[in-house]
């Protein structure tokens, strides 16, 4: 079954860009049915979805962070990527790789698989 | 943006109790609730799609209901695996959101 797992650097400074890959096995990152998806949590706070970006490379991501995020894919790794500019320590958040999964007949979707998540702060 | 309001924070129940949780959306979000549960340090995993569905290999002490802007998860009788962490989240619109989760822990 598809796993997928995180990765990057657990401390970035303030104003620097957030960087983290998520890599795909036991499926292909080019499957023409899945939505791509970051998902953040900060510190005793609920969970954030940063957004999600398709095979083809069509993303979507949250308003309230769009300025900010850059999605994408390289089939050849199998692995898509999150970049988050310009970070403050409002940033600091254990951030989730996961897979939004669409039934198009019905309209029903759910996030499935999600990575473990991994923790990044923001601090000088 | 879809705020998601779920209750109670927090519970602590007994192994073979009834556990319920709901989740209330500030608008109709029609059936597009989904629940997922989260141990520490561990991938959080999807329990039900779309309100009522199960996904395949979730015990069937689980269930879901609702519609509209209540939704309800319940556990028949708690297992000590069910310790954990569960949030809603709603499908219906983008931005995507979640509830702020229920941490179910042992009395």
């Amino acid at each position: 079954q598809v796993q997928l797992q995180e990765s990057g650097p657990g401390l970035v400074k303030p104003s620097e860009t957030l960087s983290l890959t998520c890599t795909v096995s036991g499926g292909s990152v080019s499957s023409g049915t899945s939505y791509w998806t970051w998902i953040r949590q900060p510190p005793g706070k609920g969970l954030e979805w940063i957004g999600y970006i398709y095979s083809s490379g069509r993303t979507n991501y949250n308003p309230s962070l769009k300025s900010r995020i850059t999605m994408s894919v390289d089939t050849s790794k199998n692995q898509f990527s999150l970049k988050l500019s310009s970070v403050t320590p409002a940033d600091t958040a254990v951030y989730y790789c996961t897979r939004d999964v669409r039934l198009h007949s019905s309209g029903d979707s759910w996030f499935d698989p999600w990575g473990q998540g991994t923790l990044v702060t923001v601090s000088s | 943006d879809i705020q998601m309001t779920q209750s109670p924070s927090s519970l602590s129940a007994s192994v073979g109790d009834r556990v319920t949780i709901t989740c209330r959306a500030s608008q109709s979000i029609s059936g597009y609730l989904n629940w997922y549960q989260h141990k520490p340090g561990k991938a959080p995993k999807v329990l039900i799609y779309s309100a009522s569905n199960l996904l395949s290999g979730v015990p069937s002490r689980f269930s879901g209901s609702g519609s509209g802007t209540d939704f309800t998860l319940t556990i028949s009788s708690l297992h000590p695996e069910d310790f954990a962490t569960y949030f809603c989240q709603q499908a219906y619109s983008n931005p995507l959101t979640f509830g702020g989760g229920t941490k179910v822990e042992i009395k």
